[in-house]
């Protein structure tokens, strides 16, 4: 059973301070690992689909970084506002064509 | 269309009925994936179409649950002597291979 770890589970972050979290993920047979963002009553959005190691994407004052030998990824945003306020989830893709899903961190900004 | 499609948006139905929910993926999109979200949990996954290759059956709670995609396009989702527990959103995503998940709008569907 793959098992994907997200850490922390949830975290308040005062407004316009900086903040990041882990995606921790089993790294045999990986080919891609996705994050997305869920905003309360929408569905999931992509942020960032990453395959290779040292991989680094950016989208506006959110970032990602990808270590497919040890199986992790970072998120960081930079100068958070209330509207970043979401579940992040991060979900591995494998070669078997399976999708792992994290069970997200829970960002609350605090204005 | 321009993204993955989903109907109806509300469902209310009385426990024992049976429903059909409905997604109409990207077109050319060949995987297809159906989730639901609780009130208060996270996404859990029920079943996956690729290509033509057998779907993944693994994630429907149990037989009463049962998907078809026809034509590798359309998706339907049957839940037959619903249960109060079967209330939740029902969410459909597809994707091209390894590209990222496009998600509907959901069905949220009310057992009473």
């Amino acid at each position: 059973i793959l098992n994907v770890e997200q850490s922390p589970q949830s975290l308040h972050v005062q407004e316009g301070d900086s903040t990041n979290f882990t995606c921790s993920f089993p790294s045999s047979n990986f080919y891609a690992l996705h994050w997305y963002r869920w905003e309360t009553a929408k569905s999931p959005e992509a942020l960032f689909v990453m395959t290779l190691n040292g991989d680094e994407k950016k989208k506006g004052r959110i970032s990602a970084t990808l270590n497919t030998k040890e199986g992790y990824s970072y998120l960081y945003i930079k100068g958070s506002q209330p509207e970043d306020s979401a579940t992040y989830l991060c979900a591995p893709f494998y070669s078997n064509y399976q999708l792992i899903w994290g069970a997200g961190t829970k960002l609350i900004i605090k204005p | 269309g321009a993204g993955v499609s989903q109907s109806p948006s509300n469902k209310v139905t009385e426990k024992g009925k049976d429903v059909e929910l409905r997604c109409d993926p990207i077109s050319g999109h060949t995987a297809l994936y159906w989730y639901r979200q609780s009130l208060g949990q996270g996404l859990e996954f029920l079943i996956y179409f690729q290509g033509n290759s057998a779907p993944d059956k693994s994630g429907l709670p149990s037989d009463r649950f049962s998907a078809e995609r026809t034509g590798g396009s359309v998706s339907t989702l049957t839940i037959q002597r619903t249960q109060q527990e079967d209330s939740a959103v029902y969410l459909c995503a597809s994707s091209l291979n390894n590209s990222p998940l496009h998600f509907g709008n959901g069905t949220r569907l009310t057992v009473t």
